[in-house]
C-alpha cells in the first residue's frame, strides 16, 4: 500500500539548535518533494519544493534533502527559533500529466523549540 | 491567503442533509484540489479539478461530489452527510507545476451532528 511517514509526532528541540524532520514514503514516484508549515487553526502554507533529480535545496535557515533511493526527505530548520513551533507537512507532487497534478501528504511533525 | 477564499468558515448540520462548501480563487490558477484534515489522517484528497468541468477522484472521494463550472470556483458537496464526514476540509490551488507548491484556503470546520 501506499504510504506517507513522518518521524514522529512531536519534536521537542532547545531554542538555537537544528531540527531535523524526516519524511519517508513507499509506492510513490513523486516527481517532486514539497514542505508545508501548519500553525493552529490555519491551512498549510509552502515552504520549499525540491526535485526529484536534486539532493539538496536550502532557504534562509532551511534545508531539504531528497534521496529517491531511500525513498526519503530530510528537512532541516537551523538555528532554530520558538517563532519556528507549529506543525510541518511533507508532500508528494507527482507532476503535471494530462489529467492533474495531485500532491499527497504526510501526517506532520509538530515543533516545539523551547527558549 | 493567495486569494483563495473558502465559505463558510464553520457549519454544523444534520445527519442526512446535503451540505455544500465553496472555494473561490482570484489567482487564475489552473489546478484545485479538496482535502479534508483528520487526527492521525493528515490531509487527504477528496477530488480534484485540472480544468473547468474536469475534475477526478483523490483517495477518500465516497460521499462527496464536486463541480466546477468555471476557473475561479470549485464546489465540494456532501449529498448526505454523515458524522464520519465531521472534519475540516481545505481547499487549495497550484499554477506552475514544480516551481511553487499549493496554496491553501482558511478551512472550514464541518461538523455532522
Amino acid at each position: 500500500s501506499q504510504k506517507i511517514e513522518q518521524n514522529s509526532e512531536a519534536l521537542n528541540i532547545q531554542e538555537g539548535k537544528t531540527a531535523t524532520l524526516t519524511c519517508n514514503y513507499t509506492n510513490y514516484s513523486p516527481a517532486y518533494l514539497q514542505w508545508y508549515r501548519q500553525d493552529p487553526g490555519r491551512g498549510p502554507v509552502f515552504l520549499l519544493l525540491i526535485r526529484e533529480n536534486e539532493k539538496e535545496k536550502r532557504k534562509e535557515r532551511l534545508k531539504v534533502t531528497f534521496d529517491t533511493t531511500l525513498k526519503q526527505s530530510l528537512f532541516h530548520i537551523t538555528a532554530s527559533q520558538p517563532a519556528d513551533s507549529a506543525t510541518y507537512l511533507c508532500a508528494l507532487d507527482m507532476g503535471r500529466s494530462a489529467t492533474g497534478n495531485q500532491f499527497y501528504f504526510g501526517t506532520g511533525t509538530s515543533l516545539t523549540v523551547i527558549p | 491567503d493567495a486569494g483563495i477564499t473558502q465559505s463558510p468558515r464553520h457549519k454544523v448540520t444534520e445527519t442526512g442533509t446535503p451540505v455544500t462548501l465553496r472555494c473561490h480563487q482570484t489567482e487564475n490558477h489552473r489546478y484545485m484540489y479538496w482535502y479534508r484534515q483528520d487526527p492521525g489522517h493528515g490531509l487527504r484528497l477528496i477530488h480534484y479539478s485540472y480544468g473547468v468541468k474536469d475534475t477526478d477522484k483523490g483517495e477518500v472521494s465516497d460521499g462527496y461530489s464536486v463541480s466546477r463550472s468555471k476557473t475561479e470556483d470549485f464546489l465540494l458537496t456532501l449529498e448526505s452527510a454523515t458524522s464520519s464526514q465531521t472534519s475540516v476540509y481545505f481547499c487549495a490551488i497550484s499554477g506552475a507545476g514544480g516551481v511553487v507548491g499549493a496554496f491553501f484556503g482558511q478551512g472550514t470546520r464541518l461538523t455532522v451532528v
